[in-house]
């Protein structure tokens, strides 16, 4: 079975730039999230899809950042202008369902350093 | 929402030692995974263990949900077992399904 996929691995880009990321769940998985992990902390929730819809984007910075899972399979996470601070690795996350704390799985990630 | 600690934040072991990492959370959960971050930032699910204790391999894990906490053990030690292991929990109050991380145990095992 394969795993969650993201796109790209890594990214350099300059303060007030745009950068988007790409993931893909596990096939059949209809819930997906996007964390954030800065350095030295642990992975932080910005956004959870259930389908095509969102479920949570309470912590998301919606000035920024925006996310889309359009067709309900993969998903995309954008960032516009970026800023020094969202460097950091940003982790794509699904699960079968959500509502009675199913497993959860994470992609490889996308370290994201802005300069 | 719901706060988890994990200890010791860092850890430096010989090969072939045996160690316990634990996980502390404030409230009832649904959901308790334990996860190996490699070198490479790839969160590895070691267990899903909302309550009870499992095993695999050379890992074992305890959760015990009515004191709120998880531990997780390594025996035998290899230098391939660093890294850093995160506790995270889903809120069993919540209808979401966010998971909150600790901060994590940076694990040095030493040949």
């Amino acid at each position: 079975e394969a795993g969650v996929a993201q796109s790209p691995r890594y990214k350099i880009i300059e303060k007030r730039q745009s950068v988007a990321f790409w993931c893909n769940p596990i096939s059949g998985h209809a819930t997906l999230y996007w964390y954030q992990q800065i350095l030295g902390q642990g992975p932080k929730l910005l956004i959870q899809f259930q389908n095509n819809g969102v479920v949570d984007d309470s912590q998301l910075p919606k000035d920024r950042f925006s996310a889309e899972r359009l067709k309900g399979v993969d998903s995309t996470l954008k960032i516009q202008p970026a800023k020094l601070e969202d460097s950091a690795v940003y982790l794509c996350a699904s699960s079968l369902l959500y509502g009675q704390g199913y497993e959860q799985y994470f992609g490889p990630g996308t370290r994201l350093t802005v300069t | 929402g719901i706060q988890v600690e994990q200890s010791p934040p860092d850890l430096i072991l010989q090969e072939g030692a045996n160690s316990t990492l634990r996980c502390n959370f404030s409230d009832s959960v649904n959901n308790l995974q334990w996860f190996h971050q490699n070198p490479w930032g790839q969160l590895i699910n070691l267990f899903y263990i909302p309550s009870g204790t499992k095993q695999n391999g050379r890992l074992s894990a305890t959760t015990v949900a009515t004191e709120r906490y998880s531990l997780l053990y390594i025996s035998s030690s290899q230098t391939t077992d660093s890294g850093v292991y995160f506790c995270a929990v889903r809120d069993r109050g919540s209808t979401l399904g966010r998971l909150y991380f600790g901060r994590g145990t940076q694990l040095t095992v030493w040949p």
